[in-house]
């Protein structure tokens, strides 16, 4: 079955300094990872995916994800950090199988501190 | 950009009633809508695969008496927990399959549920 995992449950950083929320994963076949936002009591927000093509993509709000196949690993990164950027950050991964369900990490908090 | 609306935001209800969750997509049709449940401080978990006009297909270990959904039309889907209990207090999130652009979901804002 398709999993990732982020081994790190929080993440702080200061304001201006670059960040990586990092995840790993495990898929039978090609990967289509993502990463979601969630600010407190509310939904989840897109980010970014990688489907195929150009190992680094690049999302929303600055923030840019390296596809690495050799290492599994597909970590979040911004080269500088806002306050506003604290919250809960998920990885996902497309399931294979008709529903293309997402199945997702167990989330990391980041947070910036002023 | 696909927007998907999720009522209520909040509910609080008694132990024992009923309580319906509505998940629409609003400016695109969505064949496959899901549902999530998180518990605080954890991950979304796969509560269920809602399809417009069958039946809902159930992760393992989910109640379908208890967590009823309805897929009617492809704007639509509905969560009804039924005779909830205070361990059904959670936060609901559904989310929504764009047929293009590589079936990219959208989420709702989630439905927070207190049950007395």
């Amino acid at each position: 079955a398709q999993s990732v995992a982020q081994p790190e449950d929080q993440v702080n950083v200061a304001e201006g300094n670059p960040l990586t929320v990092k995840c790993t994963y495990s898929v039978s076949g090609n990967p289509y990872l993502f990463w979601y936002v969630q600010y407190p009591n509310r939904g989840l927000q897109f980010l970014l995916k990688y489907i195929t093509g150009d190992n680094l993509v690049k999302g929303s709000y600055g923030f840019e994800a390296e596809f690495n196949k050799s290492q599994t690993s597909f970590h979040l990164k911004k080269p500088s950090a806002l306050v506003s950027d604290s919250a809960l950050y998920f990885c996902a991964v497309r399931d294979i199988g008709g529903a293309q369900k997402l199945v997702f990490g167990q989330g990391t908090r980041l947070t910036i501190n002023p | 950009g696909a927007v998907v609306s999720q009522h209520p935001s909040w509910v609080i209800c008694k132990s024992g009633t009923s309580v319906k969750i509505e998940c629409r997509s609003l400016d695109f049709q969505a064949t496959t809508m899901f549902w999530y449940r998180q518990f605080p401080k954890q991950s979304l978990m796969l509560m269920a695969t809602s399809n417009e006009g069958s039946k809902a297909t159930y992760e393992q270990g989910v109640e379908k008496d208890k967590f009823l959904i309805n897929h009617a039309s492809l704007t639509l889907s509905t969560l009804t927990v039924t005779s909830a209990h205070p361990e059904d207090s959670s936060f609901y999130i559904c989310s929504a399959r764009l047929q293009v652009r590589d079936g990219e979901l959208f989420f709702g804002e989630g439905s927070r549920l207190t049950v007395l």
